[in-house]
């Protein structure tokens, strides 16, 4: 079955560490998101992808970094910069970018926490 | 802001009742989406209606549009312990390649 792999479910970050969730894909989908999550919040959107070797920043980039190398994986970084990381991070696929009208597919979430 | 908002926050209805839950938002868009997110879970993509559609059905789900006064329903009919979940609508901002979501609405459905 075609969908979108995020691991791992639970991190655990040390106070300067810097994490990597990682996302993948296999239904073939040009553009990729990634997401933020705090409890009883919407999402805001911290990087999108809308192909290969090419991203720009959403709403909330600061203290985070992605690359896109394949098609298949956005793999996101939280920096040592980021200061309050504790969230569920969500990662989104696309055929197209939101402005095509296109539904985004979800992966199943990582939660983040500061040891 | 042109961040969706849903109402009310939280939603709690015996099972075979209907949930309404509505979204307003605040700027043009050429399409809005909702979604279900189980605890814990991602998002679940259930329906997409474009700016010139009024209303669209898929199953027990049933989805208005009034752009005039920028707001979306989302019905849900016959209610089942498992629609319990998070509603979110999404709305793309036209010429951009942001999705924006509101905050959502929790809906308890009590068997």
């Amino acid at each position: 079955d075609g969908g979108i792999t995020q691991s791992p479910k639970y991190l655990f970050r040390k106070e300067g560490q810097n994490v990597t969730l990682s996302c993948e894909q296999n239904l073939n989908h040009d553009a990729m998101y990634w997401y933020r999550q705090d409890p009883g919040q919407g999402l805001r959107l911290i990087y999108y992808s809308q192909i290969v070797n090419d991203f720009q920043k959403g709403d909330i980039a600061e203290g985070y970094s992605v690359s896109r190398e394949k098609k298949e994986s956005f793999p996101l970084t939280v920096t040592s910069a980021q200061k309050n990381p504790t969230a569920f991070y969500l990662c989104a696929s696309s055929v197209e970018g939101p402005g095509r009208n296109q539904p985004q597919h979800f992966g199943d979430g990582t939660r983040l926490s500061i040891l | 802001s042109q961040q969706g908002e849903e109402d009310p926050q939280a939603l709690s209805i015996q099972e075979g009742e209907n949930a309404t839950m509505n979204c307003s938002y605040k700027t043009s868009i050429n399409n809005l989406q909702w979604y279900r997110q189980n605890s814990g879970r991602g998002l679940v993509h259930l329906i997409l209606i474009r700016s010139n559609e009024r209303e669209k059905h898929s199953g027990r789900l049933r989805v208005t549009l009034d752009t005039s006064k920028k707001s979306s329903s989302l019905l849900i009919t016959a209610s089942r312990a498992a629609d319990t979940a998070s509603y979110f609508c999404a709305t793309p901002q036209t010429g951009a390649n942001n999705l924006f979501f509101g905050t959502g609405t929790r809906l308890t459905v009590i068997p």
